[in-house]
């Protein structure tokens, strides 16, 4: 079925960078955006931003303009989000989730954990 | 930036319907999505385009949206339900996405 499988938890200091890959599968990738969302803990969902894997372009939240980067590898379906200048308010599950034409949002990654922590 | 404003908890008894609002500025202009979070567990759209269930969305989820406040409904309510429930629109002023805060159903 269609899914959308992301990499694993990551721990990392303050400072670092952090990049999590999300591959899809079942579907023709560049037919749907790519969005990144996050949900720190015990809090409500934030949207990041998104990727057009088709032309490259993309659109970032405010909040994360200049320290966040979207991007796309078409020849293995995979998106990736990489976020820098990490701070302990950017520990939070990360989830990317496709959006099409005619529904938005509609399959969800599982989530990776970023822990940032000295 | 445009808001979107849930109440931070609903609880209703089992079989009963439970409403869930989310208030935003003329937010009956724009195409509302619902999506149910169940601890633990990735976000699952329930309501599209301010009405439309995906495949395999029970029909005891509804919704509505006109004025200021659209309105996820679910009838005859099953423990099953319990779950935070986000509103989302995009903001065409910012080309942005924006969620709701987010509401707890507990069912009693």
């Amino acid at each position: 079925q269609v899914q959308l499988v992301q990499s694993g938890a990551e721990v990392k200091k303050p400072g670092a960078s952090v990049k999590v890959s999300c591959k899809a599968s079942q579907y023709t990738f560049i037919d749907y955006y790519l969005h990144w969302v996050r949900q720190a803990p015990g809090q409500g969902l934030e949207w990041m931003g998104w990727i057009n894997p088709e032309s490259g372009r993309t659109n970032y939240a405010q909040k994360f303009q200049g320290r966040v980067s979207m991007t796309g590898d078409t020849s293995i379906s995979t998106a990736y989000m990489e976020l820098r200048s990490l701070t302990s308010d950017d520990t939070a599950v990360y989830y990317c989730t496709r959006a099409g034409a005619d529904i938005p949002m509609d399959v969800w990654g599982r989530g990776t954990t970023v822990i940032v922590s000295s | 930036s445009y808001v979107l404003t849930q109440p931070p908890s609903v609880s209703v008894a089992p079989g009963v319907t439970a409403t869930i609002p989310c208030g935003g500025n003329n937010i009956g202009d724009k195409s509302v999505h619902w999506f149910q979070q169940r601890p633990g567990q990735a976000p699952v759209l329930v309501i599209y385009y301010d009405t439309d269930r995906p495949s395999g969305i029970p029909e005891r989820f509804s919704a509505s949206n006109s004025g200021n406040t659209a309105t996820l409904t679910i009838s005859r309510v099953e423990a099953g339900d319990e779950a935070d429930y986000y509103c989302q629109v995009w903001d065409n002023t910012s080309d942005h996405w924006v969620f709701g805060g987010g509401t707890k159903l507990t069912v009693l």
